[in-house]
């Protein structure tokens, strides 16, 4: 089984840009998409990418997916902050053996 | 516009059942392979079980294998999760999920 390690918590000012990390511990990030959820104070998820760039419709463009082969990562990058993006995010991943790995889950805090 | 919509949720003595729907719609839900995906308390989300679009493959957790059963009915664009022997670190929201839409989830409580 391999993990998906995300930083605890990362924080910025509104209009800034703020970059959230995902890295797999073992098998390649590029060989299975990633996805990325939002989760504000609660409600359910929300897929913000999937297929490790695609923005689902209504995801405004702010939001944008990459993988880095290697540092063996990937990055949800959130540029021009609003206070509304304050939220847990998620990544997650599979692969053959593993359908759905979670990441722990990185708390954003934009103040 | 796509909705899926958990029921069955609620209060449950330890080594009870409990049976979970989701109602899915603005989709082909024939198409797409389903998820169950829980949230206890304060923690972070934690993948439960799979079912591929016509049942071929279905995947459970090692935490719940053996206890939970994912099942589908495709006619009636309904998800299913079946839960046994049910224990309190069962106690979670569970959402029904695709690759790309959520549920609102339901409550599972377990407790005597």
């Amino acid at each position: 089984n391999f993990m998906l390690t995300q930083p605890h918590s990362v924080s910025e000012s509104p209009g800034k840009t703020v970059t959230i990390s995902c890295t797999r511990s073992s098998g390649s990030i590029a060989s299975n998409y990633v996805q990325w959820y939002q989760q504000r104070p609660g409600s359910a998820p929300t897929t913000v990418i999937y297929e490790d760039n695609q923005r689902p419709s209504g995801v405004p463009d702010r939001f944008s997916g990459s993988i880095d082969s290697s540092s063996n990562s990937a990055s949800l990058t959130i540029s021009g902050l609003k206070t509304e993006d304050e939220a847990d995010y998620y990544c997650q991943s599979y692969d053959s053996s593993n359908p759905v790995v979670f990441g722990g889950g990185t708390k954003l805090t934009v103040l | 516009e796509v909705q899926l919509v958990e029921s069955g949720g609620g209060l449950v003595k330890p080594g009870g059942s409990l049976r979970l729907s989701c109602a899915a719609s603005g989709f082909t839900f024939s198409s797409y392979s389903m998820n169950w995906v829980r949230q206890a308390p304060g923690k972070g989300l934690e993948w439960v079980s799979s079912i591929s679009s016509s049942s071929s493959y279905i995947y459970y957790a090692d935490s719940v294998k053996g206890r939970f059963t994912i099942s589908r009915d495709n006619a009636k664009n309904s998800l299913y999760l079946q839960m046994n022997s049910l224990r309190a670190e069962d106690t979670a929201v569970y959402y029904c999920a695709r690759d790309t839409a959520w549920g609102q989830g339901t409550l599972v409580t377990v407790s005597s």
